[in-house]
């Protein structure tokens, strides 16, 4: 079964400090892993996905299969990353759909 | 990019009626659609995944008579809630991912609030 744990419902950090939002995840085969972001008022939207290995706003992610974790960090959080951060896993096989983690909100405080 | 828009974006009805919801892929081919449900302050649930001209498949304990489903077009899909109760009001969205794509394009979503 997939599942996709984000242990912080809420975490809330100064201007200038680093940020690391948690995700583990439970899947049998070799899964992607995407983090989406929520703006207030606003749609959701992918932020970044582990195969691109890129950099989005800052932000970046590394899948550990060893932890089957697939934590989101920045070193220096902006006050306009404030958002809700979803963790979203998809399996390798088929059309398959994502599944969302419980999302984080992460509050950046000036 | 891609966008993907739903409508309507808000909506309020008495208890007993069938309410509809279109999710329209405008500018790429939605050959797959999802539909998913938030409750407040929870995550997204996956209620249904519908292919363009099938039927479809729908989640463990998501009634699939009481959330009609219909993926017409490619550019199309449409969740008709029937008999709604109280309980169905929720915040309904739509997701749509082209043929061979990887990425999910979500719509705003619908709140759907039953008296």
């Amino acid at each position: 079964a997939q599942r996709v744990t984000q242990p912080e419902k809420l975490l809330s950090v100064f201007k200038g400090a680093p940020v690391e939002l948690k995700c583990n995840y439970s899947y049998s085969g070799s899964p992607e892993l995407f983090w989406y972001v929520q703006y207030s008022r606003q749609r959701l939207q992918l932020l970044l996905r582990h195969i691109s290995r890129e950099s989005i706003k800052g932000f970046t992610a590394d899948l550990n299969k060893g932890e089957t974790s697939f934590h989101l960090k920045k070193p220096f959080a902006q006050e306009e990353d404030s958002a809700m951060y979803y963790c979203a896993l998809r399996g390798n096989s088929g059309n398959t759909p994502l599944v969302f983690g419980k999302g984080t909100r992460l509050s950046v405080i000036a | 990019g891609a966008v993907v828009s739903q409508h309507p974006s808000r909506v309020i009805c008495k208890s007993g009626t069938s309410v509809k919801i279109e999710c329209r892929s405008l500018d790429f081919q939605a050959t797959t659609m999802f539909w998913y449900r938030q409750f407040p302050k929870k995550s997204l649930m996956l209620m249904a995944t519908s292919n363009e001209g099938s039927k479809a498949t729908y989640e463990q304990g998501v009634e699939k008579d009481k959330f009609l489903i219909n993926h017409a077009s490619l550019t199309l899909s449409t969740l008709t809630v029937t008999s709604a109760h109280p309980e169905d009001s929720s915040f309904y969205i739509c997701s749509a991912r082209h043929l061979g794509g990887e990425t999910q394009y979500f719509g705003p979503g619908t709140r759907l609030l039953v008296l």
